[in-house]
This record gives structure tokens, C-alpha cells and sequence, in this order.
């Protein structure tokens, strides 16, 4: 299996840019987690979705964040209009259906840099 | 609300000195709980986990870590580090709301390890 795959790797964008990370989950998994990693704020869970629905959005952090999962292989995390602040590195995991707390795995993520 | 507090920010240690990370939870139940890896321009990896059951998880690459509920910590431990250890170590809890799959992660310890 290939894993978790995202891209791009790297994206560097302008202040007030539209940003779409995009994240395929390994095949056959349910669940689909996307985080964001800063040296201020450490590891953070945006949302969560299991069987392509929104189950917690707490962690997004304002109405510029969006995600969606259109079908179990493709899910996107778009910034609209994006700032310095954004910058950080996304990741995302993904879970098989076995059973609760269930092992995540997570892609190489997608460093971004607003300017 | 749960958290998860890793002490330590960087540990050094020599190549076949023992080695032990501090991690320790606030959370009303039992918890589920998780230790992963971070290589450098890597995703996460899961060293192993715990739910229930015997209290020392052996996990992969000769990591181990044992629960203490009454010191509330899930400490990992290796007996014998490698060069290639050298790696940022996540612990993290699982959040009873989603079912456990919302992961509460600690700030990490970056471990160098020393020739």
C-alpha cells in the first residue's frame, strides 16, 4: 500500500491567496483526520471525518478553513483567504473501521508558507 | 478537558545508553493512549498503545512503555538507543468524545543522540 499521500509537499502562496491541500487516505480506511503542526501551537486536530462526513470540526480554526470529502479516496482542506498566520505544516491520517482510538496514519504532510 | 504534558523538550543521549520519555495525562477514565514518532521532514509513525490490559506495551523498534494510573504517566523507555532513534517523540490521548479517534497530542521531546 502507498500510504497516506498529500500534496502538494510544499506550497508557498501570497497573503490573501486561495490554498487547496489535497489528501488521499489509504484504501479501505473509514476515518480521515486532517492536522496542523506550528511551533507555537504543536499538534492539532482541524477535523475529522468518518465514512466521508463531518463528525468535529471544533479544531478548525475560523470560516476561512474548509474541508471536505467528496468520496473515501479524496479529501481536501482549503484556506480562503489565507495569512501569515496560516503557515505551518498540515497533515493528514487516516484510520481503518476495526474499532475505537484505533492506529492513525499520517501522511508526509504539506509545509505551507504564507507570505 | 484532557491534556497530555511531556516535560522534557530535548533529551541527548549517548548510542547504547537506556533511554526513558516522560509523558503524563489529566483525564477523568481510563484513557487510551499512544506514543509516536516524528522523523524530520517525516509524518508520524505509531510506536505502540495502550487500552487496557497489562500495563507494559511492547511496541515496535525495541520501544516499551508502561501505564501508571495511580502517577497518571505512560513513560516509553529503550534499553539500548540507536543513531537512528533521533527523532521527535510524540505522546498522545484519546479523546472519549468520537470515540477515542480525537487525539490530543503533547508539545513532543526531540531526542539527539550522541555517537
Amino acid at each position: 500500500d502507498a500510504g497516506v499521500i498529500q500534496s502538494p509537499r510544499h506550497e508557498v502562496t501570497e497573503m490573501g491567496q486561495e490554498v487547496t491541500l489535497r489528501c488521499k487516505p489509504i484504501s479501505g480506511h473509514d476515518y480521515l483526520f486532517w492536522y496542523r503542526q506550528t511551533m507555537m501551537r504543536g499538534l492539532e486536530l482541524l477535523i475529522y471525518f468518518n465514512n466521508n462526513v463531518p463528525i468535529d470540526d471544533s479544531g478548525m480554526p475560523e470560516d476561512r478553513f474548509s474541508a471536505k470529502m467528496p468520496n473515501a479516496s479524496f479529501s481536501t482542506l482549503k484556506i480562503q483567504p489565507s495569512e501569515p498566520r496560516d503557515s505551518a505544516v498540515y497533515f493528514c491520517a487516516s484510520s481503518p473501521r476495526r474499532g475505537e482510538g484505533d492506529t492513525q496514519y499520517f501522511g508526509p504532510g504539506t509545509r505551507l508558507t504564507v507570505l | 478537558a484532557q491534556s497530555v504534558t511531556q516535560p522534557d523538550i530535548h533529551i541527548t543521549v549517548s548510542e547504547g545508553a537506556s533511554l526513558e520519555l516522560r509523558c503524563n495525562y489529566s483525564y477523568g477514565a481510563t484513557p487510551y493512549l499512544f506514543w509516536y514518532v516524528q522523523s524530520p521532514g517525516q509524518g508520524l509513525q505509531l510506536l505502540l498503545k495502550y487500552f487496557s490490559g497489562d500495563t507494559l506495551v511492547q511496541g515496535i523498534k525495541g520501544f516499551e512503555a508502561e501505564f501508571k494510573r495511580s502517577q497518571s504517566s505512560f513513560n516509553l523507555r529503550k534499553p539500548s538507543v540507536h543513531w537512528s532513534d533521533a527523532a521527535e517523540y510524540f505522546c498522545a490521548v484519546g479523546a472519549p468524545s468520537g470515540g477515542y479517534n480525537k487525539l490530543i497530542f503533547g508539545a513532543g521531546t526531540r531526542l539527539a543522540v550522541h555517537p
